[in-house]
């Protein structure tokens, strides 16, 4: 069974400008939530999708935003880029699994580097 | 906000030698996940307890749960440089996971 697949793995924009990045989960889950990480701050929380429905959202500016298309994969923009951006954005696909509940996997991750 | 927080923020050791690493929240937890990631990849999903006071080994490394379902450790016998990582345990309610600030593990060859 294929993993998260995310892409592209690396990109450079420049400030003000905006980004569109993917996700295709694992095949069969529904889930497909989406973090920022930096050195400073860990893992940050950005908003989670479930069939085609934001169902979780953490505190980010309206920038941010994401939709899940109906074969579950997901992409999220960022509109006017701020050098504050460049971080390593993550992708986990998540699904319930009887006895262990929910559980998250990730893909490899979009480097972003706003200039 | 559940906060998890971990212990310590940094380790570095030489190889063969033991470590603990901790994850403490006054948070009751459904489950309590711990993931490893290493540099430029995303954190790859180690192990799940749910049980208060669950013990799970997976060959060197020993996870526990704690008997409150508020906190965890992770235990790493006889490191080896493979081992080298980020640790982060995530605590989960229903649909919300909940990351912890992370262990940065070195191990020195």
């Amino acid at each position: 069974k294929a993993g998260v697949t995310q892409t592209p793995r690396y990109l450079i924009k420049t400030r003000g400008q905006q980004v569109t990045l993917s996700c295709s989960p694992i095949s069969g889950h529904r889930s497909v939530s989406w973090y920022q990480q930096t050195p400073g701050q860990g893992l940050q929380f950005l908003f989670e999708y479930f069939s085609e429905t934001q169902r979780n959202k953490g505190n980010f500016p309206g920038r941010f935003s994401g939709r899940q298309f109906s074969n579950s994969r997901s992409e999220m923009n960022v509109s006017t880029l701020e050098l504050g951006d460049s971080a390593l954005y993550l992708c986990a696909s998540r699904h319930n699994v009887p006895g262990l509940g929910t559980e998250a996997f990730f893909g490899q991750g979009t480097r972003l580097t706003v200039v | 906000t559940q906060l998890l927080e971990q212990s310590p923020q940094f380790l570095s050791i030489q190889e063969g030698e033991n470590l603990t690493v901790y994850c403490n929240s006054s948070s009751v937890f459904s489950s309590l996940q711990w993931y490893r990631q290493e540099p430029g990849e995303g954190p790859v999903l180690l192990v799940t307890v749910v049980t208060g006071g669950e013990v799970k080994k997976l060959k060197r490394l020993t996870f526990q749960f704690g008997d409150a379902r508020k906190d965890s450790s992770l235990h790493i016998t006889a490191a080896q440089p493979g081992d080298t990582g980020l640790y982060l345990c995530a605590g989960v309610t229903g649909n919300q996971f909940y990351f912890g600030t992370g262990t940065s593990l070195t191990v020195i060859p």
